[in-house]
């Protein structure tokens, strides 16, 4: 099965603009969460997505939104970028409701930079 | 407050030494833990779950929940095994994981 993936892998923005960032689940894996990853603050969880439906909001501003598609494929979406949201934003799936529960599998991530 | 807490950032030692890695946590239901693993230039993968209490690559963990703790341990460390280890707590049986900090482990031969 192929893996997670992100696209893009590397941008680069400016402040106030936006951004979307693409993840597509291993064949499947019908849950999607998205995780930032910053020197500072570790990783933190952003949204989990099963079936259309976010599941779970991490604490971060309405700036950050998130959405999956019926095919469980899912977008994040930045507004009005800020420095601090230069980070590696992964990217992970899962099989839900099996005995694999905690179990993700994570994308190589999508690296920000605002500058 | 869920939280997980990995209070060394760094941890050396020379191939064939124990290993031990902690991990504290606090949580106010039934935790379910798990330790995932990044080696240098590839993804974030899972290692082990608690619920599993299997051995993998030679690494266990315990759950103690009295002491509120699930330390990584390796009785024989291998260079191989030098990478970043994640402590994480499953929030109410979801996807969303509380990440602690990190321990770089690192084995000189």
């Amino acid at each position: 099965k192929a893996g997670v993936t992100q696209t893009p892998r590397y941008l680069i923005k400016t402040r106030g603009q936006q951004v979307t960032l693409s993840c597509s689940p291993i064949s499947g894996h019908r849950s999607v969460s998205w995780y930032q990853q910053t020197p500072g603050q570790g990783l933190q969880f952003l949204f989990e997505y099963f079936s259309e439906t976010q599941r779970n909001k991490g604490n971060f501003p309405g700036r950050f939104s998130g959405r999956q598609f019926s095919n469980s494929r899912s977008e994040m979406n930045v507004s009005t970028l800020e420095l601090g949201d230069s980070a590696l934003y992964l990217c992970a799936s899962s099989s839900v409701g099996t005995e694999n529960t905690g179990e993700l599998f994570f994308g190589e991530g999508s690296r920000l930079t605002v500058l | 407050a869920q939280r997980v807490t990995q209070p060394e950032k760094l941890l050396s030692v020379f191939k064939g030494a124990p290993v031990e890695l902690k991990c504290n946590y606090s949580y106010s239901g039934s935790p379910e833990l798990f330790w995932y693993v990044q080696y240098s230039r590839q993804r974030l993968q899972l290692l082990l779950r608690h619920i599993s209490r299997e051995s993998i690559k030679g690494f266990t963990a315990d759950l103690n929940k009295g002491e509120t703790s699930f330390h990584l341990k390796k009785p024989f460390a291998q260079e191989e095994d030098s990478a970043m280890y994640y402590c994480a707590l499953s929030y109410y049986n979801t996807d969303k994981l509380i990440f602690g900090t990190g321990t770089r482990l690192q084995v000189f031969p």
